[in-house]
């Protein structure tokens, strides 16, 4: 129950395009939802977070959707660049701890 | 303002090695966490620490153990090494610990590869 399922494992999209990550969960007591991008060599640094009161949050490029009665939410970034190449964790928090999602590998063609 | 520090950044050991692991988290920061990234499984929680005490900590066997020092820093050991061992490790710092949700702050991880 603390998993969350993240999909594609890979992306790959042409420059412009629209980025789509998944991510699902079964825990009704996570209520914090950050989204962390990692560059090869890094640490994981925050992107953009949601909460379950709201269903969308958008910041610049990167948008993330929320829809809590089916425990899903996805990251959106639109036109997509060459430098959004990284690897992208979507992840929860219940009160105790973060629990992270497998991860997706995004790959930006110019 | 100094990030958040691992050292070492890459090690080789030998199975039934062990091996102690260093994390200086952002100053004033008195959460540290640990986690360990492998392909495929992404992040999985280790243990975190808060105000030097342990304050939860992840699935992993009892050859993983950490301790937190009166200025923050972190330390955490693997006993035994196990060829699945092999992982990078991440570091994370926070100025309030993790069930208030706030940001985590990374390190660029300790690469540990066990032969």
């Amino acid at each position: 129950q603390q998993q969350v399922k993240q999909s594609p494992q890979s992306l790959i999209v042409q420059k412009g395009g629209i980025s789509i990550i998944n991510c699902a969960y079964e825990n009704t007591a996570f209520d914090y939802f950050p989204w962390y991008q990692q560059f090869p060599g890094k640490g994981p640094a925050l992107l953009i977070a949601i909460r379950p009161d709201v269903s969308e949050k958008k910041e610049g490029r990167f948008t993330i959707s929320f829809n809590k009665s089916a425990k899903q939410f996805s990251l959106h970034i639109m036109d997509s660049q060459p430098g959004d190449s990284a690897t992208y964790f979507c992840a929860a928090n219940d009160g105790q701890n973060f629990v992270f999602g497998p991860g997706t590998r995004l790959s930006v063609l110019p | 303002k100094a990030g958040v520090t691992q050292t070492p950044r890459y090690l080789i050991k030998t199975r039934g090695q062990q091996v102690t692991l260093s994390c200086s988290p952002i100053s004033g920061h008195r959460s540290v966490s640990w986690y360990q990234q492998t392909p495929g499984q992404g992040l999985q929680f280790l243990f975190e620490y808060f105000s030097e005490t342990q304050r939860n900590k992840g699935n992993f066997p009892g050859r993983f153990s950490g301790r937190q020092f009166s200025n923050s820093r972190s330390e955490m050991n693997v006993s035994t090494l196990e060829l699945g061992d092999s992982a990078l490790y991440l570091c994370a710092s926070s100025p309030i610990a993790q069930g208030t949700t706030g940001e985590l702050f990374f390190g660029e991880g300790s690469r540990l590869t066990v032969l």
